[in-house]
């Protein structure tokens, strides 16, 4: 069975400084997705950015960077420039490779907080 | 609606009641998941529909829950007999087909038993 896991349970960052959020995974199959979600207190899950498995090249949106260690089952978010409204619950989250169903197993989340 | 929307947004019943939790998914998308999200943890799957057919419901705690999608729209999680234990959020996303496609998520129905 895939298992997430987030060993942060909270972080802190100053505002316009970077922060790096911690997540490794477990799985036996090569073909799956990496997610990084953003809950802020609306509850709405916010996809925040992806990573396919099978691309070597680490997933970039803006701010936000991953630093994907397919080997090490590693998959860390690098906030750059954080703004008071980046402030959130994070989650990791995998899911299985294409045709094996769409859900997703999450981590247990890290609280971001950013001070102005 | 142009998002996934849940209603109600929150709910407070007895313990013992049955309850029902709707989701409106995006109109188009014939994938349907329900989650379910305790206090301070990350979200856990219970159950996805491919169209009207529940094509995973490995997740369901017990047979208290249930969910159905009878036309492959709007779905329905049922919970019989409701314990102070099944208090959470209840979260519903919905995709399209295709390889990577992103799950959208609304904002959830959170429950109380009290």
């Amino acid at each position: 069975a895939q298992t997430v896991t987030q060993s942060q349970p909270e972080m802190s960052v100053q505002e316009a400084e970077t922060v790096t959020l911690s997540c490794t995974y477990d799985t036996s199959e090569s073909d799956y997705y990496l997610f990084w979600y953003k809950q802020p207190p609306s509850r709405q899950m916010i996809l925040v950015i992806r990573q396919e498995a099978y691309k070597q090249q680490n997933a970039t949106e803006n701010r936000f960077s991953v630093n994907f260690q397919k080997a090490a089952k590693s998959f860390s978010l690098k906030i750059s420039d954080s703004q008071l409204g980046d402030a959130a619950m994070y989650f990791c989250a995998y899911r299985r490779g294409y045709n094996q169903g769409g859900k997703l197993i999450f981590g247990q989340g890290t609280e971001l907080s950013v001070k102005p | 609606g142009a998002g996934v929307s849940q209603t109600p947004s929150n709910k407070v019943t007895e313990k013992g009641k049955y309850v029902e939790l709707r989701c409106d998914p995006i109109s188009g998308h014939t994938a349907l998941y329900w989650y379910r999200q305790s206090l301070g943890q990350g979200p856990e799957f219970l159950i996805y529909f491919q169209g009207t057919g529940a094509a995973d419901d490995s997740g369901l705690p017990n047979d208290r829950f249930f969910a159905v999608r009878p036309e492959g729209s709007v779905s329905t999680l049922k919970i019989q007999r409701t314990e102070r234990g099944d208090s959470a959020v209840y979260l519903c996303a919905s995709s399209a087909r295709g390889r990577g496609v992103e799950a959208f998520f609304g904002q959830g129905t959170r429950l109380t038993v009290v």
